[in-house]
């Protein structure tokens, strides 16, 4: 199985500072369609997960632009310009060019 | 926004079975994959099994192959997660997720397996 390895595992961040969570994966994720199958959710406390990216950088619908990802290969890195109190939950990354998907073990955000 | 709403999850004893079912009236399910991931304090988030628009084509992680099912009434709007012989590994939230348009979960349905 592909390995997603998220580092780090706990950030605490000022509020209106920026943020950044990397996510590295045991196998290229690039397919054959050019397309590179990297996600990203955010589970805030007590809910489900929510998909905020997907194909390493595009943003969900209603996801704030503050959110942004990049990355290629293996190496893929999701920023938050200026965090807010509604970012604190965990992040995880996921991979979906390889079955099974998986997921990265996930990144606390809490507010300093 | 569209929501999920999983049902059937439960306390089972080592060895029984049970069915999750997943319904969401507005959203298009012939048009859409379908997942159930489950999630336990311990290993994270698991893709557990998936199925395509029409349900022909399922895949299943290889710690369920043989014991769980999945499957979909695209008429019905819903989606279901057959499990049998139940294991207190398979303890987890089990989320309902549909992969169309847009991405969306339900809110879970915790299933416990203990004797």
């Amino acid at each position: 199985d592909v390995v997603m390895t998220q580092s780090p595992l706990s950030l605490s961040v000022t509020l209106g500072q920026p943020a950044s969570i990397s996510c590295r994966s045991s196998q290229s994720l690039v397919h054959s369609n050019g397309d590179t199958c990297v996600s990203w959710f955010l589970q805030r406390p007590g809910q489900s997960p929510r998909r905020l990216i997907y194909n390493v950088s595009n943003r969900d619908s209603g996801v704030p632009d503050r959110f942004s990802a990049s990355g290629s290969g293996t190496d893929f890195t999701l920023k938050i310009s200026r965090v807010e109190a509604e970012d604190v939950g965990l992040y995880y990354c996921m991979q979906y060019r390889h079955w099974p998907h998986t997921f990265g073990q996930g990144t606390k955000v809490e507010i300093k | 926004e569209e929501q999920l709403v999983e049902s059937g999850g439960g306390l089972v004893q080592p060895g029984e079975s049970l069915r999750l079912s997943c319904a969401a009236p507005g959203l298009t399910y012939h048009n859409s994959w379908m997942s159930w991931i489950r999630q336990t304090p311990g290993k994270g988030l698991e893709w557990v099994a998936h199925t395509n628009q029409d349900g022909s084509y399922k895949y299943y992680v290889d710690s369920v192959k043989g014991r769980f099912s999945i499957s979909k009434d695209n008429a019905k709007n819903s989606l279901y997660l057959q499990m049998n012989s139940l294991g207190v590994e398979d303890t987890a939230v089990y989320y309902c997720v549909y992969w169309g348009e847009a991405n969306y979960w339900g809110l879970g349905t915790l299933v416990t397996v203990s004797s």
